[in-house]
């Protein structure tokens, strides 16, 4: 399969738990972005990579989020003392360019996060 | 966060109708684009828009690009059952890539 992947795709999480979610781009694409879907409404975007580089991460909600592409592939985002208002689908998305106009972004499947 | 607004919300209708939804902000957009999402999956896009006023087709989807550039519509016309699912819509600035996406319209098809 040549789409995004992500990992874990179910998440079930104590409050107060750390957790980490993954994101497989599509090979050889240049920009990865991460959104959060919360139950009945769309996406919102969390943060975007150019390679390795977070160029936008104004969309975290708190310092709680915290997310990394350090070999500009995989990408992982963390979010410490997870609260309940964290459960959510979070969807990873991979454009092939760093020039993201006029791109498509080809979504992964999501990781669903339930916070107990 | 900031949405834009789409309406109608949710839309029951019989196989071979057609459609229509809209979407509509209070800020310009460069691009707007049309995404369908089945349960469990992840947004698919369907159709692009990139210059004011343009209007463009992909099979029995339609879609046009408001003057204003503050709206889009979507059209699907002879609807099959295969058409059930969430439909956003979704604006990007010039400068970024982040998308800004609506609400959703939830589609039923009734055969």
């Amino acid at each position: 399969g040549a789409g995004v992947s992500q990992s874990p795709r179910y998440k079930v999480a104590k409050r107060g738990q750390d957790v980490a979610l993954r994101c497989d781009p599509i090979s050889g694409h240049v920009s990865l972005f991460w959104y959060q879907q919360a139950l009945g409404q769309g996406p919102e975007f969390l943060t975007y990579f150019q390679n390795e580089a977070q160029l936008d991460k104004s969309g975290l909600p708190s310092d709680r989020f915290f997310a990394e592409r350090p070999e500009g592939s995989v990408s992982t985002l963390k979010i410490q003392r997870t609260q309940q208002e964290d459960s959510a689908v979070y969807l990873c998305a991979s454009s092939p360019q760093g020039s993201t106009i006029q791109e498509t972004q080809y979504f992964g499947p999501g990781t669903r996060l339930l916070v107990l | 966060g900031q949405q834009l607004n789409q309406s109608p919300q949710s839309m029951f209708i019989q196989e071979g109708e057609d459609v229509s939804m809209n979407c509509t902000s209070s800020s310009i957009f460069n691009t707007w684009l049309w995404y369908k999402q089945d349960p469990g999956e992840g947004p698919v896009l369907l159709i692009a828009l990139y210059k004011a006023g343009e209007l463009t087709s992909n099979g029995r989807l339609t879609a046009q690009f408001g003057i204003t550039r503050k709206d889009s519509f979507l059209n699907i016309s002879a609807s099959i059952p295969s058409d059930v699912g969430i439909y956003f819509c979704a604006g990007q600035w010039s400068n970024t890539g982040k998308l800004i996406f609506g609400q959703g319209t939830t589609l039923q098809v009734k055969p």
